[in-house]
C-alpha cells in the first residue's frame, strides 16, 4: 500500500553540488510528474513523463533534469544546485492519456535547502 | 492565459461555522476540476473531483463542491467546520483540449479554525 514513494524526504545542499531525488510508484500508472512548492505560489510542475520512455517541460524546468528509468520510477536530478532552489519538491503519479484523466496520487514531498 | 485563481490567501472561522473556499479558472474549455489539501508537513490528499455530470460533488471529510460553468468557479464548502480542518487548500485543474495531461494549480488558501 504504498503509493508514491520519495527519497530522501530532507536533504540539504550546498550551492554548487548535484544531487537526485527519486521517486517511485507502485499503481502501474503511466504518467509521473515533479512539482516544486514555494510558499504562496502552490505546485508549479518541472517536468512530466507521459508515458515510459518520454519527458516534457512543465512551467519550471531550467536547472533540472529527469529520468524515466522505467515504468516505476522517475527521478529528478539537480546538475548544479542554486539557492533559488530551496524548496518542497513533490513527485506525482496519475493514469493519463489523449481524452482522458484519473486522479494524481503525490509522494510525501522532499523538502530541499541549498546554501 | 489559462490560470486557476484562488482570490483567497488565508481565511479564519469558527469551529462549527460553515466554509467556502473559492476557485476560479480560465480555460477555453472546462477542464477537469479538483480540490486537495494539505496539512503542516504533509503531502497532497484529494477531496474530491469534477469530470461531468452532477455540478454538485461530495468528497471525503463533509466536503462538497459546486461546478457553475457560467462563473468558471469551483468552490468548495463545508457546513461545519472541525479543528482538524486546519490546512491549505488548493484548487486544481487538467486541461481536457490539450496534450498536457497534468495538474495546473492555484496558489492555495490557508484555513485557520478558531476554537
Amino acid at each position: 500500500n504504498a503509493g508514491v514513494t520519495q527519497t530522501p524526504k530532507f536533504q540539504v545542499l550546498k550551492t554548487g553540488q548535484s544531487m537526485t531525488l527519486q521517486c517511485a510508484q507502485d499503481m502501474n500508472h503511466n504518467s509521473m510528474y515533479w512539482y516544486r512548492q514555494d510558499p504562496g505560489m502552490g505546485l508549479r510542475l518541472i517536468y512530466y513523463s507521459a508515458s515510459e520512455g518520454t519527458t516534457d517541460k512543465g512551467e519550471v524546468p531550467n536547472g533540472y533534469n529527469v529520468s524515466r528509468l522505467n515504468k516505476r520510477e522517475f527521478s529528478l536530478r539537480l546538475e548544479s544546485a542554486a539557492p533559488s532552489q530551496t524548496s518542497v519538491y513533490f513527485c506525482a503519479s496519475s493514469e493519463a492519456s489523449e481524452g482522458w484523466y484519473t486522479e494524481a496520487f503525490f509522494g510525501q514531498g522532499t523538502r530541499l535547502t541549498v546554501v | 492565459a489559462q490560470s486557476v485563481t484562488q482570490p483567497d490567501i488565508h481565511i479564519t472561522v469558527s469551529e462549527g461555522a460553515s466554509l467556502e473556499l473559492r476557485c476560479n479558472y480560465s480555460y477555453g474549455a472546462t477542464p477537469y476540476l479538483f480540490w486537495y489539501v494539505q496539512s503542516p508537513g504533509q503531502g497532497l490528499q484529494l477531496l474530491l473531483k469534477y469530470f461531468s455530470g452532477d455540478t454538485l460533488v461530495q468528497g471525503i471529510k463533509g466536503f462538497e463542491a459546486e461546478f457553475k460553468r457560467s462563473q468558471s468557479s469551483f468552490n468548495l464548502r463545508k457546513p461545519s467546520v472541525h479543528w482538524s480542518d486546519a490546512a491549505e487548500y488548493f484548487c486544481a485543474v487538467v486541461p481536457r483540449d490539450t496534450g498536457r495531461r497534468a495538474l495546473t494549480f492555484g496558489s492555495g488558501t490557508r484555513l485557520q479554525v478558531q476554537p
